[in-house]
C-alpha cells in the first residue's frame, strides 16, 4: 500500500531535549516535505528536498533542521525544542515536484512544555 | 509575492444545501498549479484536485465542482447538496516553481472549516 508514514503520531517533550520526527514514504517520491499547522493560520512549509541530498528552506524553518541521505526518508531534527514549536506537524511526499498530488502522512501532534 | 487567501474561517449549512468555498490566490508566475485538500475530524489530509494554470475548464466530480476563474484569481470549491461526511477543513494550496530561483515550494491558504448539520 502507497503511503507515507511518521512516527510517533504523539509526543510530549521537554524545553531543549532534542528530538527527531521520522517520516518514511514507499512510492519512490522525488520530492518530500515538512508542514506544521497551526490554528488560524493552516499548513506552513518548513523545509523540502526535491533530492537525495538537496534541501532548502520553506517558509518557516527557525529551529528546524532536516536530511535526506536516502529517497525514502526525511526525518525533521527538532535540536533544541521550544514551547512555540507546539504543533500537528505533516510530511508529506510527491512524485517529483510540488505540482503533482502531495501524498501526506499521519501527522504528528508535539506538545513542548 | 505567492498567497492564498480563503477568507472564509468557517461555514455551517444545513444538510442539502449547496456550499461555496472561496480561495483567491497570488503568484508571481504564469504557470502554476492549484490544488484543494480536505482535512476530516480524524486529522489526515486527502488530496481533491489539482489544477494547472493553462486550464481554465471547470470541473466537476460527483457533487463537488470547481470553478478556475484566472482573470479574477480565485479557485472556488462548490459542494451541492452537502451532507454530514463533507464536515471537514478544506484547504486550496498553490504550487510554484520559481526555475530562476530553483525553489518549489506548496502554499497552503488557513482553511474553511465546514459543518454540515443534519
Amino acid at each position: 500500500e502507497a503511503q507515507v508514514t511518521q512516527n510517533p503520531r504523539y509526543l510530549i517533550t521537554v524545553t531543549g531535549k532534542k528530538l527527531t520526527v521520522t517520516c518514511s514514504q514507499n512510492m519512490n517520491h522525488e520530492y518530500m516535505s515538512w508542514y506544521r499547522q497551526d490554528p488560524g493560520l493552516g499548513l506552513r512549509q518548513i523545509y523540502y528536498s526535491m533530492n537525495v541530498e538537496v534541501t532548502d528552506k520553506g517558509d518557516v524553518p527557525e529551529g528546524y533542521k532536516v536530511s535526506r541521505k536516502e529517497k525514502r526518508n526525511f526525518p525533521l531534527i527538532l535540536e533544541s525544542p521550544s514551547p512555540n514549536q507546539t504543533s500537528l506537524y505533516f510530511c508529506a511526499s510527491s512524485l517529483q515536484r510540488t505540482n503533482t498530488e502531495a501524498f501526506f502522512g499521519q501527522g504528528t501532534r508535539l506538545t513542548v512544555v | 509575492a505567492q498567497k492564498v487567501t480563503q477568507a472564509q474561517t468557517e461555514i455551517s449549512v444545513v444538510e442539502k444545501e449547496d456550499v461555496t468555498l472561496d480561495c483567491v490566490y497570488e503568484t508571481r508566475d504564469t504557470t502554476y498549479y492549484l490544488f484543494w485538500y480536505k482535512q476530516p475530524p480524524s486529522g489526515e489530509l486527502v488530496f481533491l484536485i489539482r489544477r494547472n494554470s493553462f486550464d481554465e475548464q471547470n470541473e466537476i466530480s460527483g457533487r463537488y465542482s470547481w470553478n478556475f476563474q484566472k482573470s479574477t484569481s480565485s479557485f472556488n470549491f462548490t459542494i451541492t447538496a452537502s451532507q454530514v461526511v463533507d464536515s471537514a477543513v478544506y484547504f486550496c494550496a498553490l504550487s510554484e516553481v520559481l526555475g530562476a530561483y530553483n525553489t518549489d515550494k506548496l502554499i497552503f491558504g488557513t482553511g474553511t472549516r465546514l459543518q454540515v448539520f443534519p
